[in-house]
């Protein structure tokens, strides 16, 4: 069965810390992966996306890196700031030909000042 | 600026009275998306479409259905709604130009709907 586990489901850092958030699934055969940040209320918002070929993509404060012989990413955040308090989730999709993405239950992010 | 654009941001109904939620898009992209995401849980894909083919997931409860007049516009509607289906429902789009899954999704910001 395709599935998407993140680690941890959530999280509370002091503004200016770095923090790592993990991605661990299933899906086969893999497509690509991708980290969204979801803002209370508000829809995802794509941060990186990676092909089975790519290792790391940053996106800024973000980096994402892809291990596709363990089947596992994560996202780490340098220099975390207020902003960065949201739900982070990592979407994989499988080359199935079906327009369909298998979505993490998220990490729930919280910066405190 | 081009994007996906959902109405309302915030939805009150009635146990049992119909609702419908819209989406509307700038980006010319071929497919659309309905998603549910209930708290704390991952949005799950209710139908799409590619184009004007719709395509409806097979647990997806006979009470929504969807419509899509043209490419800009995509409605959800929920005939009768119950307490279960209060929910965020997100609606997103893919250009539907490569390969199916390998496309990135631009979301809406969503409709919160309560039902009472």
């Amino acid at each position: 069965k395709n599935q998407v586990e993140q680690s941890p489901q959530s999280l509370i850092i002091l503004e200016g810390k770095n923090c790592t958030l993990q991605c661990n699934y299933t899906v086969s055969p893999f497509s690509n992966l991708r980290w969204y940040k979801q803002d209370t209320g508000r829809g995802p918002v794509s941060l990186t996306i990676m092909t089975f070929s790519e290792n790391t993509k940053s996106n800024g404060r973000y980096t994402a890196t892809l291990d596709a012989d363990t089947k596992q990413s994560s996202l780490h955040i340098t220099a975390s700031q207020l902003s960065d308090s949201a739900s982070y989730i990592c979407v994989v999709s499988a080359t199935s030909g079906t327009y369909k993405y298998i979505f993490g239950t998220g990490t729930r992010l919280k910066v405190l000042a | 600026d081009a994007m996906v654009i959902q109405n309302p941001r915030y939805q009150v109904t009635q146990f049992g009275k119909p609702v419908t939620l819209s989406c509307s898009q700038t980006l010319n992209h071929n497919v659309m998306y309905w998603y549910q995401q209930k708290s704390s849980q991952a949005p799950k894909l209710l139908f799409h479409y590619y184009d004007k083919d719709f395509n409806n997931e097979a647990d997806t409860p006979d009470n929504f259905q969807s419509r899509r007049p043209n490419t800009s516009f995509c409605f959800l509607d929920i005939r009768s709604p119950g307490l279960g289906d209060a929910a965020m429902y997100l609606c997103a789009t893919s250009r539907g130009a490569f390969q199916a899954g390998q496309e990135e999704q631009f979301f809406g910001p969503g409709t919160r709907l309560t039902v009472l």
